[in-house]
């Protein structure tokens, strides 16, 4: 079952603007972890946050991590056309190191 | 920077063929792993490793093997390939086991004609 659920599916917004991902979970975790992925290529890591961590910030980016609610969400603040991607969030298994992935926003930024 | 090299970007070959994808890092980490993504559900862990010649199955090894003879190189093999295995291929590593990212290849787009 997904252990990582991002809502919305899909998001479309105007250069300049903010985009808001949340992610959902069911078991607890260590970390979670954001990923990039443009078209027809691999995943690109964003950002960690440890579950003791409540927010982080990377450049444009911000994570925030609600262990109470079992969820997530992924801002980037002033959007570019070359933000356009699909994001993943993924929680790990444990101590293993493997992760499970969620289904994944899709945003597209107009310029 | 951590480069993962897939052998290939597109692939074409016929059902029951054997089919070798490969993979390459250089950052001399442990943990490798393979992964098939499709539409609508996401990425599926095939098989992973934690160590030279050590494999373990993830969640869809069925009709799947994996070789990693060497630390840097991790093999995915379809026995006698299948239509239904068409799919985009992603291999990644990562360093240790618990809270480090996975670094990603570029991705194998691979058909099953």
């Amino acid at each position: 079952s997904q252990q990582g659920e991002e809502d919305p599916q899909a998001l479309s917004i105007q250069e300049g603007e903010n985009a808001t991902m949340n992610c959902s979970y069911k078991t607890s975790i260590n970390n979670l972890q954001w990923y990039r992925q443009n078209s027809g290529r691999g995943l690109v890591h964003l950002i960690l946050i440890r579950s003791n961590e409540r927010e982080k910030h990377s450049g444009r980016l911000r994570v925030t991590l609600d262990t109470s609610k079992k969820s997530s969400s992924l801002l980037i603040t002033a959007s570019r056309a070359a933000d356009t991607a699909s994001y993943f969030c993924a929680t790990d298994r444990g101590n293993t190191g493997k992760l499970i992935f969620g289904q994944g926003t899709t945003l597209q930024v107009k310029p | 920077d951590v480069k993962v090299t897939q052998s290939s970007r597109y692939l074409v070959k016929r059902t029951g063929e054997k089919v070798f994808l490969e993979c390459v890092q250089d950052m001399d980490h442990e943990n490798m792993f393979w992964y098939r993504q499709d539409p609508g559900l996401g990425l599926r862990l095939i098989y992973f490793s934690y160590d030279v010649k050590m494999k373990e199955k993830g969640d869809i090894p069925e009709g799947y093997s994996v070789s990693r003879e060497k630390k840097e190189r991790f093999s995915l093999i379809l026995e006698s390939a299948s239509t239904n295995q068409t799919s985009m291929y992603l291999c990644a590593s990562s360093r240790d086991r618990e809270g480090q990212p996975q670094h990603f290849g570029d991705g194998t787009r691979l058909s099953i004609l």
